[in-house]
């Protein structure tokens, strides 16, 4: 398996557009977890998905945030407007139940 | 609620000494516990876990870490550092098998020639 599949890698863009994040988790795994992570608050879990339904969304920011997940093989983390206090790295991560969570490269992103 | 605490934002060693990166926890729950090594531009893999079976937890690449419930602790070990093993560690802990991760702020390990 290619692992947990993040794209796009870099994403650069504008203050107030409209910003969108994508993770194919490895196959066969049931959970999909979004964290970002900053040099001020380290990793912060934002959203936990189990069977495609969103399980515990308490570490989203504010409503600019909202993730969604289709289907087994895809989700997405959609930022809009986005803000420069959005600069991050946002990881994606997947899990088989009872079983540790696999990490994707990561997306850092920058709001100019 | 969970929370860890990595005590060192950075630690230095040399090359071939012990590595010691220290790791407490609060869980209200039985804890699984976790060590990740993140290199740079890269996501975060796993180095070892402890879920409630041994105390002593062997993981990849000759770390160790130890959990003692008494102490609160699951501090990670490796007898001897090489160059390699530079990088970012985060422990990490669950309430449980559901793997929702709580995780400390990281410790950066530098290993000098």
């Amino acid at each position: 398996d290619a692992g947990v599949i993040q794209s796009p890698r870099h994403e650069v863009t504008e203050m107030g557009q409209e910003v969108t994040l994508r993770c194919k988790p490895i196959s066969g795994h049931n959970s999909l977890f979004w964290y970002r992570q900053t040099m001020m608050r380290g990793l912060e879990l934002l959203i936990y998905f189990n069977n495609n339904v969103p399980i515990d969304d308490s570490g989203m920011p504010e409503d600019r945030f909202s993730a969604k997940m289709p289907n087994a093989s895809f989700s997405t983390l959609k930022i809009q407007p986005s803000e420069p206090r959005d600069s991050a790295v946002y990881f994606c991560a997947s899990s088989e139940d009872g079983a540790e969570a696999f990490f994707g490269q990561g997306t850092r992103l920058t709001v100019v | 609620a969970q929370s860890v605490t990595q005590l060192g934002s950075h630690v230095s060693v040399s090359e071939g000494a012990l590595v010691l990166l220290r790791c407490n926890y609060s869980s209200s729950v039985p804890p699984y516990l976790f060590w990740y090594v993140q290199y740079p531009n890269q996501g975060l893999q796993l180095l070892l876990k402890y879920t409630s079976a041994a105390t002593l937890v062997k993981g990849i690449n000759g770390f160790e870490a130890e959990f003692k419930k008494s102490e609160t602790s699951f501090h990670l070990t490796k007898p001897s550092a090489h160059m390699s093993d530079a990088a970012e560690y985060f422990c990490a802990v669950s309430p449980g098998s559901n793997y929702k991760l709580t995780f400390g702020k990281g410790t950066l390990l530098t290993v000098n020639p």
